[in-house]
């Protein structure tokens, strides 16, 4: 079945640090991509999504392209914040469900 | 605010108990999914309903049960609780039946279950 497979954490940067999250996934079909962000004692909120190939998301200084060709939605961000630690996920959708990854927590430090 | 409530926030129980979970969607969304949140097995899709029937099944239990009434809010039932069960369980809701581009999952903040 349809599946996300994501770079396992945690990733700890420093302020202003370049961030790149791998996301990979496997489908039959044409699923939309998201990435999802959880602030600590909070539920998922969505960050950014792409519905076809070569889309980009984004959203709050965060994007992401659907590769087809390398079944890929990487988020990146080119200076991160404090603000930004959390846990992200990255989710796909099809006709059936949305199945998320496992979740990459990100701690950003002063 | 996602729009989504979830009550309670907390819930602590003994094994062998069973507890119901509470979810009220977003005002106009349709369609409940459920997750489980556990530090090991990131986040685990339960099952969804779409206007009052059950549309998708993923990993859940024998023992758990699930039902969205006419008004569209939904209920967790998790009974004969077992240690493992502990975890956060989440409610998300949707306009559509599926979680298309256009129509992402709005999600609770969750109910923390502790089974001691």
């Amino acid at each position: 079945g349809d599946s996300v497979t994501q770079m396992e954490g945690p990733v700890t940067l420093s302020e202003e640090a370049f961030l790149t999250i791998n996301c990979t996934y496997t489908a039959t079909g044409y699923p939309s991509l998201f990435w999802y962000v959880q602030y600590p004692g909070e539920g998922l909120q969505l960050l950014l999504k792409a519905t076809k190939a070569d889309d980009k998301g984004s959203n709050k200084g965060f994007e992401a392209t659907y590769r087809k060709e390398t079944t890929s939605f990487h988020l990146e961000k080119g200076s991160v914040q404090v603000s930004d630690s959390a846990v992200y996920f990255c989710a796909l959708s099809d006709d059936n469900d949305m199945r998320f990854g496992a979740g990459t927590r990100l701690t950003v430090k002063p | 605010d996602s729009g989504v409530t979830q009550t309670p926030k907390h819930l602590i129980t003994a094994t062998g108990q069973r507890v119901t979970l509470r979810c009220s969607p977003r005002s106009g969304d349709l369609s409940v999914y459920w997750y489980q949140q556990s530090l090991d097995q990131g986040l685990q899709f339960l099952i969804q309903y779409y206007n009052g029937e059950e549309r998708a099944k993923g990993n859940i239990l024998e023992r758990f049960s699930a039902q969205q009434f006419p008004d569209l809010h939904s209920e967790l039932n998790l009974s004969s609780l077992e240690l493992g069960d502990s975890a956060l369980y989440f409610c998300a809701s949707s306009v559509e039946g599926t979680g298309t581009g256009n129509s992402p999952l709005h999600f609770g903040n969750g109910t923390r279950l502790t089974v001691t």
